[in-house]
């Protein structure tokens, strides 16, 4: 299958900093990038939807002033948790839809965020 | 009632058996399935994509679709103790997704 990158996978940070992850579509270009956020024992939650160029679609209760996400290019798309706190710990996956004949989604590695 | 409804389990299943995970969804409008398998501490890892009545096979894995009755499955034969993960049921591209169904297969 395609291959999408997470950068980082882990990052533990001081509450109130910010933290910026990276999602990139290596060997495709993605029309939309997706960002989900996973707890413990829990399913995905979709965040926000990001198309190339246009501002995010953010799902309802997501704030999209704290979830920055700035998609810059076809294959790379940049969540940043502002102001991050300990609630803000989560698995934070990012997936891109490869479009074209066959129409799949695919997911990053997932980034871990710990903020103390 | 959820979108995506799926039975958390666990399921459990011996080694070499059938293993039949199901998913219920409640948009009629919807074209787009996919299962995913998500080992503990990893993304998702997508196994199947459906989107047309019928079933669907992959080497081990069947996907079965019924839109009538807003219904889709995933048959894993000859399971194996490395098929032990969370499955997720998907649908369409926004992708929402089911809780997810814990198989364990014992060896």
């Amino acid at each position: 299958g395609a291959v999408v990158s997470q950068h980082p996978s882990r990052v533990i940070c001081k509450s109130g900093t910010s933290v910026k992850i990276e999602c990139r579509s290596l060997d495709f270009q993605a029309t939309t990038m997706f960002w989900y956020r996973q707890f413990p024992k829990q399913s995905l939650m979709l965040m926000a939807t990001s198309n190339e160029g246009s501002k995010a679609t953010y799902e309802q209760g997501v704030e999209k002033d704290k979830f920055l996400i700035n998609h810059a290019s076809l294959t790379l798309s940049t969540l940043t948790v502002t102001s991050a706190h300990p609630e803000d710990s989560s698995f934070y996956i990012c997936s891109a839809r490869s479009g074209g004949r066959r129409d799949e989604q695919f997911f990053g590695p997932g980034t871990r965020l710990t903020v103390l | 009632q959820k979108e995506v409804e799926q039975n958390s389990g666990p399921l459990s299943v011996p080694e070499g058996a059938i293993a039949s995970l199901n998913c219920t969804y409640s948009d009629r409008g919807s074209q787009s399935f996919f299962w995913y398998r998500q080992y503990s501490g990893k993304s998702p890892e997508l196994i199947m994509s459906i989107y047309s009545n019928g079933d669907k096979e992959d080497g081990r894995f069947t996907a079965q679709l019924n839109k009538a009755s807003q219904y889709v499955s995933l048959l894993i034969r000859d399971s194996q103790p490395s098929d032990s993960a969370t499955y997720l049921c998907a649908v369409s591209f926004k992708t929402i997704f089911g809780a997810g169904t814990r198989l364990f297969v014992k060896a």
